[in-house]
């Protein structure tokens, strides 16, 4: 039973374009919500978090936007770069109630930027 | 500063050998966790180290899997007598906040 969901597992955007990649989560008892994004061989690197006390959050060309009553979110990249290109994993975790913050991924969407 | 380290980077294996992959945390992060990615899927939860609490090890897929941690250092993984299944990348990531820092992992195949 999946929790985290990326339902699609590929999008292509021309460059300078917005990206949107979605993700769904079916545990209410998440409340932190991060993306990484992932070049081959290397480790995620940490992107963009919201808490779900929030429904936006900004860091330059990054947005994370939260809608709780529907379980999902969305990260907007604007405007798109071919070094953008990579797999991005949305994650989450209930970390209320004294939790060890572990992470659940979703598949992840891997993401090509075209110039 | 330094990121989480992981090492090998790579290790081929023969079915039912045991292996060992170690982990470097940040320094200064109490908090580390293992994970695995097989081929296709997301980053699936193994186990977490906090201080000198007990671990938490819900996510370990069977006994032939362990880890231990020395203090808020290093963390070592061990998979006995290894199954192709458990070919996978694992890795491993350290907190400080809220944030988990990931080392590039370790690419295991198992023959």
């Amino acid at each position: 039973d999946q929790q985290v969901k990326q339902n699609s597992p590929s999008l292509s955007v021309q460059e300078g374009r917005i990206s949107i990649l979605n993700c769904d989560y079916t545990n209410s008892m998440f409340d932190y919500f991060l993306w990484y994004k992932k070049y081959p061989a290397e480790g995620p690197t940490f992107l963009i978090s919201i808490s779900s006390i929030k429904d936006k959050n900004e860091d330059g060309r990054f947005t994370v936007f939260l809608n709780k009553s529907a379980k999902h979110l969305s990260l907007h990249i604007v405007p798109s770069q071919p070094g953008d290109s990579a797999v991005y994993f949305c994650a989450a975790s209930a970390n209320s109630g004294g939790s060890n913050y572990k992470l659940t991924f979703g598949k992840g969407t891997l993401l090509t930027v075209n110039p | 500063g330094a990121g989480v380290s992981q090492s090998p980077s790579n290790k081929v294996t023969e079915k039912g050998k045991d292996v060992e992959l170690r982990c470097d945390p940040i320094s200064g992060h109490t908090a580390l966790y293992w994970y695995r990615q097989r081929l296709g899927q997301g980053l699936e939860f193994l186990i977490y180290f906090q201080g000198n609490s007990a671990p938490d090890k819900s996510g370990l897929p069977s006994d032939r899997f362990s880890a231990e941690r020395t203090g808020e250092s290093v963390s070592t993984l061990t998979i006995q007598r290894t199954q192709q299944e458990d070919s996978a990348v694992y890795l491993c990531a350290s907190r400080g906040a809220l944030e988990q820092y990931f080392g590039p992992g370790t690419r295991l195949t198992v023959t």
